[in-house]
């Protein structure tokens, strides 16, 4: 079945504490993103890859690391989380960045006490 | 600057038409997307245009004016199950896909 996991799916974590989320494809894609969601700002992109060892900044990057070591993984990683980081994170992904539709993950709420 | 407007809720009754707006000011244009999201599920897709005009797909239709920035999604006969946020993306020359805050449409019996 074509889809886009992450994990983990729910995660409390406390100030400071290094923690990373996965994300995983099975269909191929170049293309893939990381996004947040939060209640009155909608979906704002925090980082995006087009390719394996190509990624870029989105609109929200502070405090967020990424990497793109292979086409299938695109891991989001919180150094130092901060209680402004609490949030809900989807992970998406696209055959490539222009016409094609991105198929999102299930989502990873995420609360930093 | 880039924006996406949207109205934030609305209300129709069961087998009814409701159209929601989008208006957008964007540094590029690369197409338009609506995606549907029920609480606490992930966006699906719904529809693409990057060409001016209607775009028809069963009960939803989607329709772009670039001139003006603005696209509305339609939705006939309406069913309980349309009660969800849709949300309308662009996508800019770069691949960023930059969303609007999403519309809360609540469907009525």
């Amino acid at each position: 079945e074509a889809q886009v996991t992450q994990n983990p799916r729910y995660l409390i974590t406390v100030t400071g504490k290094k923690l990373t989320v996965t994300c995983s494809q099975n269909m191929n894609h170049e293309y893939m993103s990381w996004y947040r969601q939060d209640p009155g700002l909608g979906l704002r992109q925090i980082y995006y890859s087009m390719n394996v060892e190509v990624t870029d900044k989105g609109d929200v990057p502070e405090g967020y690391k990424v990497s793109r070591k292979e086409k299938r993984n695109f891991p989001l990683i919180l150094e130092s989380p901060s209680p402004n980081q609490t949030s809900l994170y989807f992970c998406a992904s696209s055959l490539g960045p222009g016409t094609d539709t991105q198929y999102f993950g299930p989502g990873t709420r995420l609360t930093v006490l | 600057g880039q924006n996406i407007d949207q109205p934030t809720e609305m209300t129709a009754t069961e087998g009814a038409i409701v159209q929601i707006n989008c208006t957008y000011q964007t540094s590029g244009f690369n197409g338009l997307f609506w995606y549907q999201q029920h609480a606490g599920e992930a966006p699906t897709f719904l529809s693409y245009n990057v060409l001016d005009g209607l775009e028809e797909k069963g009960r939803f239709s989607s329709f772009l004016s670039r001139s003006k920035g603005y696209s509305y999604l339609l939705l006939k006969e309406l069913q309980m199950k349309d009660s969800a946020s849709y949300l309308c993306a662009v996508r800019s020359d770069t691949g960023k896909l930059i969303f609007g805050q999403g519309t809360t449409l609540q469907v009525k019996p």
